[in-house]
């Protein structure tokens, strides 16, 4: 198993830009996460789906949309796109107790 | 969930066991222990989890008081490699599972 993917490992945006941070699981695990994480401090959740076609809002979901078509795949897409929203991503998925991590993706805003 | 305390930072010399205390005194009945790391910006690694007894796996011991409002986890012979921040969240796992992750405790294991 590959585990929790995620593209890109690293990406410069300018403001107002849009993209989408993909990730992908080959677990079959329903529950995924979105967490971000800014210098220094912990994670904060952003977006969580229980299954195809749920998704739910954490923490902090201003500024993002998410969209949860597959078991597999729950990417987190960014609308323009501000410097607050300079942080490393992590996508992660749970199985019954224990989270999987993906390796992060790097976002700069400028 | 309940709310967790951990202080920022520790040392620990290689070889030696690494204690690392966490409060949540204001635990509920059906919440979890749950104990991750993260090494250097990696995604976070689960380590172990408990409710109300003692757990041990390969990578550590998990002791939980008897009125649960503390815990340590304890990484027998710390390595190098051991160096990262962990966090300790409470969680009432299930359909409501959302890990709440605080600033945690940097660990340093030093030669």
């Amino acid at each position: 198993n590959a585990g929790v993917t995620q593209t890109p490992k690293f990406r410069i945006l300018k403001i107002g830009q849009s993209m989408t941070l993909q990730c992908t699981q080959d677990m079959n695990h329903n529950y995924m996460y979105w967490y971000r994480q800014d210098p220094g401090m912990g994670l904060k959740l952003i977006y969580y789906s229980v299954g195809a076609g749920i998704t739910d809002k954490g923490e902090v979901p201003n500024g993002y949309n998410v969209s949860r078509s597959t078991t597999e795949d729950f990417p987190l897409r960014l609308e323009l796109a501000a410097p607050s929203q300079t942080s490393v991503y992590f996508c992660a998925s749970i199985d019954s107790y224990e989270q999987y991590f993906g390796p992060g993706t790097r976002l700069t805003v400028t | 969930d309940a709310k967790t305390t951990q202080p920022p930072s520790m040392d620990c010399a290689e070889g030696r066991a690494a204690n690392l205390p966490c409060n949540h005194s204001t635990i509920s009945g059906n919440e979890y222990v749950y104990w991750y790391r993260q090494i250097h910006s990696q995604g976070p690694q689960y380590i172990i989890h408990g409710l109300k007894n003692n757990e041990t796996n390969e990578m550590a011991s998990l002791i939980i008081t008897e009125d649960r409002k503390s815990s340590t986890l304890i990484l027998p012979h710390a390595t190098l490699r051991d160096t990262a921040v962990y966090y300790c969240i409470v969680d009432s796992g299930g359909s409501n599972y959302k890990l709440t992750f605080g600033k945690g405790t940097l660990l340093t294991v030093n030669p």
